[in-house]
Formats: C-alpha cells, sequence, structure tokens
C-alpha cells in the first residue's frame, strides 16, 4: 500500500526557533497533500491543504506566517513552525492523496518546544 | 513492523443496514486506539479506546477493543447515506508514534 513518511519523528527545539517537517509520499506521487495538527483531546485539527506546485490554502485561524509550507514536488511536503513557542508543542500529522477519499496518513511528528 | 489492518477495505450497503468494520494492530507500545470518519477534509473524531471489553457508544455508532487479541470494532446500526464515509482506525503508539490503518469505505445507498 502507499507509505508516507515523515522526518523526523521526534524534535525538541528552544523558544524562538524554526523547525522544519517533511512529508514524503515514498511510492506514489501526491499531488495534494494535507498537515493537521493533533490536539490532547484526540482530535485532528486540519491545518492547511498543500497543492503542488502552488500556494497552500491555509484553514481559518491558522498562522499562514508562522507555520510555512512548501510543496516543490510530488512527494515531498515541507511545514516549517516559525519562532515556536512552547504552546506549538504537539504531534503534527501529514496525509497525502490523490483524491478526496484516498488519503495516506505518516506517523506524525511530535515537537516539543521548550 | 507496527501495522494497522482494516477490513473490509470497501462495503456497500443499503439504508437502514447494521455494518461492522474492524481494525487489527500489532504495535510496540499501545496506549490507545481511535476511530475517525473522514469525508472530504480533516477525519472527525469518533472514539478512543484504552481498556479491553468496555463499549463505547455515540447514537448509532459503537465501539470496543479486546487488547488480548489486537482488534476492535465498529458498529454502525440503521445506517444512513450520511454514514457515506471512510471509517479510519489509528494506533497510539504510546506517544512514539501513530499508525493509522487504510481505512474502509462505506457507501449507504438510499
Amino acid at each position: 500500500g502507499a507509505v508516507v513518511s515523515q522526518h523526523p519523528s521526534w524534535v525538541i527545539c528552544k523558544s524562538g526557533t524554526s523547525v522544519k517537517i517533511e512529508c514524503r509520499s515514498l511510492d506514489f506521487q501526491a499531488t495534494t497533500m494535507f498537515w493537521y495538527r493533533q490536539f490532547p483531546k484526540q482530535s485532528l485539527m486540519l491545518m492547511a491543504t498543500s497543492n503542488e506546485g502552488s500556494k497552500a490554502t491555509y484553514e481559518q485561524g491558522v498562522e499562514k506566517d508562522k507555520f510555512l509550507i512548501n510543496h516543490a514536488s510530488l512527494t515531498l511536503s515541507t511545514l516549517t513552525v516559525t519562532s515556536a513557542h512552547p504552546e506549538d508543542s504537539s504531534f503534527y500529522i501529514c496525509s497525502a492523496g490523490g483524491g478526496d477519499y484516498e488519503q495516506y496518513f505518516g506517523p506524525g511528528t511530535r515537537l516539543t518546544v521548550t | 513492523e507496527d501495522k494497522v489492518v482494516q477490513s473490509p477495505l470497501s462495503l456497500v450497503v443499503h439504508e437502514g443496514d447494521t455494518v461492522t468494520l474492524n481494525c487489527s494492530y500489532e504495535v510496540t507500545n499501545f496506549r490507545s486506539l481511535l476511530w475517525y470518519k473522514q469525508e472530504k477534509k480533516a477525519p472527525t473524531f469518533l472514539f478512543m479506546l484504552t481498556s479491553s471489553g468496555i463499549e463505547k457508544k455515540s447514537g448509532r455508532l459503537s465501539s470496543i477493543l479486546d487488547k488480548k487479541e489486537l482488534f476492535s470494532i465498529l458498529n454502525i446500526t440503521a445506517t444512513q447515506t450520511g454514514d457515506s464515509a471512510v471509517y479510519l482506525c489509528a494506533v497510539d503508539n504510546y506517544g512514539q508514534n501513530f499508525v493509522f490503518g487504510p481505512g474502509t469505505r462505506l457507501s449507504v445507498l438510499p
């Protein structure tokens, strides 16, 4: 089946620094990738939709200047958390797919900001 | 290797039918199992299961976990067309990662 990887799996950074998270589709091309944040009540919040070769579409309430998304190729999307603060600590999960119902999830990246 | 398997992968039923979706898992450090309903974009959280044998219920949906046999089922009774979606099962690998299953695509015909 389709495999999506994320790197790193866990990152600890100091407040004020920036962190880049990669999402890769390993054996298929993904025209669309989605970035989610996992909240304590286990709900996944969609942050943005990333389309290859164009600007990401951010959900309401998500700061686009803080969460920079780049989808430079059909197999790679990156999420950069700029000037990270402790409240940004969370699980960030990506998914990739070619259609509305076909999404394959990555394992998530745990971000801890100290 | 950690994995989550769901069955069936696809299911077509008529309104009013009852369906049972299956999720089995093998992970190194189980913390909880989660069920989501996915329609267009972000999955909608349904249940989180941590203990065996305790049924969780929400309206026509219910779910139960068997930690000995490493599986969970999601039941939907009196299905409606609005139940058509992909149902995802995921396992929280004790904070190390989440392992998602491939999903079961449910189509409910009028």
